[in-house]
């Protein structure tokens, strides 16, 4: 069975403290791993697939990489904009998408 | 629409009552996948569609819960005599394509009470 492990399970940061986020994974058959922003009240937002490992994705403050065991979500600068669940999930042989409980970052201004 | 589109988004009902929950997906996307988000946990896999046919139907809790999807359009999640501990937040999501590497795309959630 494909399992995700999300880790800190809450972090607080100081706007421009950069930190990372870490996704551990078990998965038949890696197809995708995948990065989400979830905001209250809302559904998650898609942020990067990763396919292979050595492979890293961009998107203004936030960088994702991969590895065979664990992916980061490297966050530089952050704003408090960027407060939010961050939720990691996996593809696998399976055709269904298996989700981390999600970590809650909060910046503070 | 642009995006995932759920209804309604929010339902009281009480116990024993049946509900039923209407998502429309991304038009083209031949994937349809049912989760649920129970407050502090992780989502749940409940169901998925590819085109109109169901081939995982796994995860859904009990044979109280059922789905269905038409036109590979339109899906609705039915849910019959409602007890407490069905109160979540129901995501349905689309994707291009089943198969594990094309991400989902969520809608905003239904978030059923019972009471």
């Amino acid at each position: 069975e494909d399992q995700v492990t999300q880790s800190p399970e809450a972090l607080r940061l100081q706007e421009g403290e950069s930190s990372s986020l870490n996704c551990s994974y078990t998965v038949s058959g890696l197809r995708g791993l995948f990065w989400y922003r979830q905001d209250p009240g809302k559904g998650p937002e898609f942020l990067f697939t990763l396919y292979s490992a050595g492979e890293e994705k961009e998107k203004e403050r936030l960088k994702a990489t991969l590895t065979k065991k664990e992916s980061f979500l490297h966050i530089t600068a952050p704003k408090p904009e960027d407060s939010a669940t961050y939720l990691c999930a996996v593809g696998g042989s399976n055709y269904k998408l298996t989700f981390g409980k999600g970590t809650l970052l909060t910046v503070n201004p | 629409g642009a995006g995932v589109s759920q209804s309604p988004s929010n339902k009281v009902t009480e116990k024993g009552k049946d509900v039923e929950l209407r998502c429309d997906p991304i038009s083209g996307h031949t994937a349809l996948y049912w989760y649920r988000q129970r407050l502090g946990q992780g989502l749940e896999f409940l169901i998925y569609f590819q085109g109109n046919s169901a081939p995982d139907k796994s995860g859904l809790p009990s044979d109280r819960f059922s789905a269905e999807r038409t036109g590979e359009s339109v899906s609705t999640l039915t849910i019959q005599r409602t007890q407490q501990e069905d109160s979540a937040v129901y995501l349905c999501a689309s994707s291009l394509e089943v198969g594990g590497g094309s991400p989902l795309h969520f809608g905003n959630g239904t978030r059923l009470t019972v009471t």
